[in-house]
């Protein structure tokens, strides 16, 4: 079974709509982190949690919120979703003072 | 400007041919040099890790760190149709706090080895 798992692999939603994307990890890690993957922009930060809690503000987490239910588990929200929120969702982990990330498989979102 | 500059590409070379792959960074603090591998619809995976300067060797890919000129490299050698993928590079810096364990990354480069 893969160590970091995220739901849905793919989701297309309506403008307006709220969703939730969910990642759950088996590695034991303390630390989460939610990314967004556009082409040609790479990966851009949206919120980051160092333990359950201990949640902080990535470069872009307008729009966005989360939640972290346990060590294993943290979401991300989109409240009101906009068309400019189409892209591709990783979810990452850490150890506590590791400086390598290991990403789940990503969740490919299109709103219309 | 972004912390970290990476020239996305694409890259096109012949199997066989050496492959350089470069990034450069504006943060003096960053420590912690990585390189991501990414395939096509799947997550980064990590290629190689190195601490501060010097070269770090692991089979055919080599990774070179230059603090002094801000610069990182990754060389894969007798490259393969296998090692088609986006390369990301990805840095971190010693830091308290919040700054601690995060991860500055490059826009990737998107290298395809044609047979």
């Amino acid at each position: 079974d893969a160590d970091v798992t995220q739901t849905p692999r793919n989701r297309i939603t309506k403008t307006g709509k709220r969703i939730m994307l969910e990642c759950s990890q088996t590695k034991g890690h303390d630390r989460m982190y939610w990314y967004r993957q556009d082409p040609g922009l790479g990966l851009q930060l949206i919120y980051y949690s160092f333990d359950v809690k201990d949640i902080n503000k990535g470069e872009i987490s307008d729009g966005y919120s989360v939640s972290r239910q346990a060590q294993a588990k943290f979401s991300l929200s989109l409240e009101s979703a906009i068309p400019n929120q189409t892209a591709l969702y990783f979810c990452a982990t850490s150890k506590k003072g590791g400086e390598t990330q290991y990403f789940g498989p990503g969740t490919r979102l299109l709103v219309l | 400007q972004k912390e970290v500059e990476q020239d996305p590409g694409p890259l096109s070379v012949p199997e066989g041919a050496i492959v350089s792959l470069n990034c450069t960074y504006s943060n003096s603090a960053f420590q912690y040099f990585m390189w991501y591998r990414q395939y096509s619809r799947k997550g980064p995976e990590l290629l190689m890790y190195t601490y501060s300067s010097g070269n770090k060797e692991d089979g055919r890919f080599t990774a070179q760190v230059d603090k002094s000129s801000k610069y990182i490299s990754l060389f894969i050698r007798d490259s393969q149709p296998s090692d088609s993928a986006t390369y990301l590079c990805a840095m971190s810096p010693v830091g308290r706090g919040s700054t601690l364990g995060r991860l500055y990354f490059g826009r990737g480069t998107q290298l395809t080895v044609w047979p």
